[in-house]
């Protein structure tokens, strides 16, 4: 079965510094990867994807993020966060596992960043 | 603006009371979901819907109820049933072609408290 991991509960960093959230998953087979974000009582709202072709995916809010097939990782990058970064940020990958022919997403644990000024 | 209306935003509901939540939205999608998310657990899928009237069960189905009379809507019944409501539902939706490929759409969530 396909698994999502995100290695940090709890990311603080300071404001202007670059950060990094980890997310590992286990698959067989060819995914699509996403990057969510969700602020305080708000729902998630999408901030890249990798569907195909190059593996550096820009995102909104200059994030990036860089799909490694080899280490089977999509780590979020930022080179220069901001207090408004601060929110929780989930890693989610499609599986084609129902019948029914549709796809479902398997949402990571999430990892909270908090920047500090 | 295109988008998704859940409400009420907060809710409180006694113990062995039904409660209904709704999501609605005006994209046109196809497909619909519910979800449950608990701190420290992620998101976890209770319904998903791809076409009107008709709908299957997620992960965590038991002690939910929904339906799926208007593209439009899909509403959440918490039943008694459900042991442990208290949480934070998100709905979303996606054109059904490849759903969720392009990502998914969510509402701003409803808060949910037994008490």
């Amino acid at each position: 079965a396909q698994s999502v991991t995100q290695l940090d509960s709890q990311v603080p960093v300071f404001e202007e510094a670059p950060v990094e959230l980890r997310c590992n998953y286990s698959s067989s087979v060819s995914v699509y990867l996403f990057w969510y974000v969700q602020y305080p009582n708000q729902g998630l709202q999408l901030l890249l994807k990798y569907l195909s072709g190059s593996t550096l995916v820009k995102g909104i809010n200059g994030f990036e993020a860089e799909f490694n097939k080899s280490q089977t990782s999509f780590h979020l990058r930022k080179p220069s966060v901001h207090i408004s970064d601060t929110a929780e940020y989930f890693c989610a990958v499609i599986s084609p596992l129902y019948d029914s022919g549709t796809y479902k997403y398997i949402f990571g644990t999430g990892t909270r960043l908090k920047v500090l000024a | 603006d295109g988008g998704i209306t859940q409400s009420p935003k907060y809710l409180f509901r006694k113990e062995g009371q039904n409660v209904t939540l709704s999501c609605e939205q005006n994209l046109n999608h196809d497909a619909m979901y519910w979800y449950r998310q608990d701190p420290g657990q992620g998101l976890r899928l209770i319904y998903y819907s791809q076409i009107v009237n008709d709908f299957q069960k997620g992960d965590i189905a038991e002690g939910y109820s929904v339906s799926r009379e208007k593209k439009e809507s899909f509403p959440l019944t918490v039943t008694s049933a459900q042991k442990n409501p208290t949480a934070f539902y998100l709905c979303a939706s996606s054109p059904n072609e490849l759903p969720g490929v392009g990502g998914y759409t969510f509402g701003s969530g409803t808060r949910l408290t037994v008490v």
